[in-house]
């Protein structure tokens, strides 16, 4: 069964520093995976979006990995601010249009 | 440029009764679909559209039908709206091709009494 783990679920940080957020998934075919920031109340925005050939994307403040051969990948947020609070989706594309989404982490910034 | 355009933001409907979510976008793109977003789930699936005239089921379409008509828009319409249909409902949008973001409208919060 295709199946997009995140982990943690949620988690608390000051503002300034870092934190990283973790996506497991078995999903087959892969076509590539995606970071999505939602904030509440609002639809998801596309972070980045990694193929199976890149092992590193950034926007911003934002870095993901991806390591193809573990099914593994992590966003990285660099000097965390305020607006940073908000779930992160990770979403697993298998085909074209066939979307695998994770549950979401709840990443809180606190002054 | 709007985007992807979601109405109502919010609904509140008796069981029984029937209603249309609409969805609308303005970047000419082929692909439309919703999902509903529940506690603790990931956004499923409900219904896609790959170009005008053209609908699929995803992965939980039972109560829910769509058409596309045009490019621009793609209406969900509950038929008979239920409890278990309280939920968050977002529409997305994206060009062809596997590597296209997804560009999401900013939901409709829907609840059936």
């Amino acid at each position: 069964k295709n199946q997009v783990e995140q982990s943690p679920q949620s988690l608390i940080i000051l503002e300034g520093k870092n934190c990283t957020l973790q996506c497991n998934y078995t999903v087959s075919p892969f076509s590539n995976l995606r970071w999505y920031k939602q904030d509440t109340g609002r639809g998801p925005v596309s972070l980045t979006i990694m193929t199976f050939s890149e092992n590193t994307k950034s926007n911003g403040r934002y870095t993901a990995t991806l390591d193809a051969d573990t099914k593994q990948s992590s966003l990285h947020i660099t000097a965390s601010q305020l607006s940073d609070s908000a779930s992160y989706i990770c979403v697993v594309t298998s085909g074209t249009y066939k979307y695998i989404f994770g549950t979401g982490t709840r990443l809180k910034v606190l002054a | 440029n709007a985007g992807v355009t979601q109405t109502p933001k919010f609904q509140v409907l008796k069981t029984g009764q029937s209603m249309t979510l609409q969805c609308a976008q303005d970047m000419n793109h082929e692909y439309m679909s919703w999902y509903r977003q529940d506690p603790g789930m990931g956004l499923r699936l409900i219904h896609y559209s790959v170009g005008a005239g053209i609908t699929d089921q995803g992965e939980v379409p039972n109560g829910y039908n769509v058409s596309r008509s045009t490019t621009e828009d793609f209406p969900l319409r509950l038929l008979s709206a239920a409890p278990s249909q309280t939920s968050v409902y977002f529409c997305a949008s994206s060009k062809q091709g596997m590597n296209s973001p997804l560009h999401f409208g900013n939901g409709t919060r829907l609840t059936v009494t």
